[in-house]
């Protein structure tokens, strides 16, 4: 079965330092990998993706995320918080061998403070 | 183009009654999609739809609950003899072809059953 773990409930960090939002990620095939963001009172948006290539991938608003199969992680990170990243950040998972549905995680509060 | 829109914005319910929303997606999207989400969880898959083929249904999903998208358009998500467990934000995505694009969502349909 796919499941996806998002170990922290919230992340704080100050404005201007790098941020890390952990993701590990269960599946029976090859993973397919999205972060999404959620701000107040406005829907999710699609943040970046991995599908296959390198593990390295690059998205929206300076985020990027690095997939690393053999700790079956997916964190996401920015090298310079800034204070409208504050938001709710949901990481997704696919399998390659099923349908076209996402499994999420339970989410991450990010807070950047001045 | 507006983006993926949902009707109503809100839904308040009395238990037993039944309620109905409407998504309308981004007009060249074939795939439209419908989650739930609760507080403090992550968006949970209710169904989806090619075109107007339902593709795959939750098998979380009760009989109390039925989609549709009769013309490849918009689509309805139909609850009957709705239960207070039902309250959650009710989210709709489309997406071009598949969802390796990225869903685009809209800003849900929150119920609450009382």
């Amino acid at each position: 079965a796919q499941s996806v773990a998002q170990p922290e409930d919230q992340v704080n960090v100050a404005e201007g330092n790098p941020l890390t939002v952990k993701c590990t990620y269960s599946v029976s095939g090859n993973p397919y990998l999205f972060w999404y963001v959620q701000y107040p009172n406005r829907g999710l948006q699609f943040l970046l993706k991995y599908i296959t290539g390198d593990n390295l991938v690059k998205g929206s608003y300076g985020f990027e995320a690095e997939f690393n199969k053999s700790q079956t992680s997916f964190h996401l990170k920015k090298p310079s918080a800034l204070v409208s990243d504050s938001a709710l950040y949901f990481c997704a998972v696919r399998d390659d061998r099923n349908t076209d549905k996402l499994i999420f995680g339970t989410g991450t509060r990010l807070q950047v403070f001045p | 183009d507006t983006g993926v829109s949902q009707d109503p914005r809100h839904k308040i319910t009395k238990r037993g009654q039944n309620v109905t929303f409407r998504c309308d997606p981004i007009s060249e999207h074939n795939r439209l999609y419908w989650y739930r989400q609760t507080l403090g969880q992550g968006p949970e898959f209710l169904t989806y739809f090619q075109n107007e083929a339902q593709l795959e249904k939750s098998r979380l999903l009760s009989d109390r609950f039925s989609a549709e998208r009769p013309k490849g358009s918009f689509s309805t998500l139909e609850i009957q003899r709705t239960e207070q467990g039902d309250s959650a934000m009710y989210l709709c995505a489309s997406s071009p072809v598949d969802g390796l694009y990225g869903y685009t969502f809209g800003s849900g349909t929150r119920l609450t059953v009382v």
